[in-house]
């Protein structure tokens, strides 16, 4: 049972155009979202959360937008930039569990930013 | 600097062998966690530990063990007993188990010869 979903595998995009990523849960418990960015061979790192109270969170050229009744959050990245070319991963908490709370993930997005 | 670290980077097993994954953290993180990434489907958990000398199975504990003796380390073992073992190790590591983000370290390679 995948319980976070991110059903492009791949996404390519110019450079300085808007880069959207998208994700979909099914657990209505999850109650924090977060996006990590991974490179080859390395481990992945924390890009940008937000909590379910919130519908939008913005950090410099990423902002990410969760829509609770959809179930949904994307993550735009404006403009992009080669340097964003990774892996790009949605995770999920829900973290009003008593026990064993822990981060479920989504398949993946490579993202790839043409100069 | 505080971070967490896996070793050794690329590992080659022979079939039939354990081998054991290190993974040690210095950031007094209570909980940590193993990952295994395949492509295309993602971060899959192993297992995770909250607290020292607990841990518990995560999604794909078969042919896993661990152990978590001292906050700072959460080794796995990956048995004979584990059918598809060649993949991309991830340890994580948390300051508490309520699913605030992860610290990773950098990855083991596993490769099954």
């Amino acid at each position: 049972d995948q319980q976070v979903k991110q059903n492009s595998p791949s996404l390519s995009v110019q450079e300085g155009r808007i880069s959207i990523l998208n994700c979909d849960y099914t657990n209505s418990m999850f109650d924090y979202f977060l996006w990590y960015k991974k490179y080859p061979a390395e481990g992945p790192t924390f890009l940008i959360s937000i909590s379910s109270i919130k519908d939008k969170n913005e950090d410099g050229r990423f902002t990410v937008f969760l829509n609770k009744s959809a179930k949904h959050l994307s993550l735009h990245i404006v403009p992009s930039q080669p340097g964003d070319s990774a892996v790009y991963f949605c995770a999920a908490s829900a973290r009003g569990e008593t026990s064993g709370s822990r981060l479920t993930f989504g398949e993946g997005t490579q993202l790839t930013v043409n100069p | 600097d505080g971070g967490i670290t896996q070793s050794p980077k690329y590992l080659f097993r022979k079939e039939g062998q354990n081998v054991t994954l290190s993974c040690e953290q210095n950031l007094n993180h209570d909980a940590m966690y193993w990952y295994r990434q395949d492509p295309g489907q993602g971060l899959r958990l192993i297992y995770y530990s909250q607290i020292v000398n607990d841990f518990q199975k995560g999604d794909i504990a078969e042919g896993y063990s661990v152990s978590r003796e001292k906050k700072e380390s959460f080794p796995l073992t990956v048995t004979s007993a584990q059918k598809n073992p060649t993949a991309f190790y991830l340890c994580a590591s948390s300051i508490d188990s309520r699913g605030y983000g992860y610290t990773f370290g950098s990855g083991t390679r596993l490769t099954v010869v």
